[in-house]
């Protein structure tokens, strides 16, 4: 079953402009990860954020976390063409099992 | 970062026949995968977990014997959609962690696009 609902479900922004994503989530976790998936592609582990931490940065990438409103958020600043994909948070159980739950996902498109 | 490899890429077969997908994690062992389903425009769907030397573990709502599972090496695993029909044709991506505990980050292969006709 999916654990987290993301919104926006679509986003079009134009190059250069910031594109911000949430995703929300329902049981306590250990961790949050967002992944970019490129049409019909596999997934790319973009940044990880642990349950103690609330924010964190990786190149581009601005990921925070509020455990207490079960929410996260990626921000994309000074966005690129090369950034039109879909972007997934997902959660593990908080109990220990590796599996992982995604989220809708959010369609990115970064328009020139 | 760890590598995920998925054979074969794409397949079509027809409606009653069996696939088989495998998934190999190429520069790491790999005593757990996982396997996902995703349709078009919508998410990754956990299917199951996948065990070496013992029985995968089935999501609820996913059939058991429609989708054999076998871990057979610390680097292999197989997903093989005995009788397949229209509705199963899928994404399918492969997954397997590179390290316990809390930390869980996770490589994803590149996925099998299943069309079934």
């Amino acid at each position: 079953s999916q654990q987290g609902e993301e919104d926006p479900q679509a986003l079009s922004i134009q190059e250069g402009e910031n594109a911000t994503m949430n995703c929300s989530y329902k049981t306590s976790i250990n961790n949050l990860q967002w992944y970019r998936q490129n049409s019909g592609r596999g997934l790319v582990h973009l940044i990880l954020i642990r349950s103690n931490e609330r924010e964190k940065h990786s190149g581009r990438l601005r990921v925070t976390l509020d455990t207490s409103k079960k929410s996260s958020s990626l921000l994309i600043t000074a966005s690129r063409a090369a950034d039109t994909a879909s972007y997934f948070c997902a959660t593990d159980d908080g109990q220990g099992a590796q599996k992982l739950v995604f989220g809708q996902g959010t369609r990115l498109t970064i328009n020139p | 970062g760890a590598v995920v490899s998925q054979h074969p890429s794409r397949v079509i077969c027809k409606s009653g026949t069996s696939v088989k997908i495998e998934c190999r994690s190429l520069d790491f062992q790999a005593t757990t995968m996982f396997w996902y389903r995703q349709f078009p425009k919508q998410s990754l769907m956990l299917m199951a977990t996948s065990n070496e030397g013992s029985k995968a573990t089935y999501e609820q709502g996913v059939e058991k014997d429609k989708f054999l599972i076998n871990h057979a090496s610390l680097t292999l695993s197989t997903l093989t959609v005995t009788s397949a029909h229209p509705e199963d044709s899928s994404f399918y991506i492969c997954s397997a962690p590179t390290s316990g505990g809390t930390y869980n980050e996770q490589f994803f292969g590149p996925g099998t696009r299943l069309t079934v006709l």
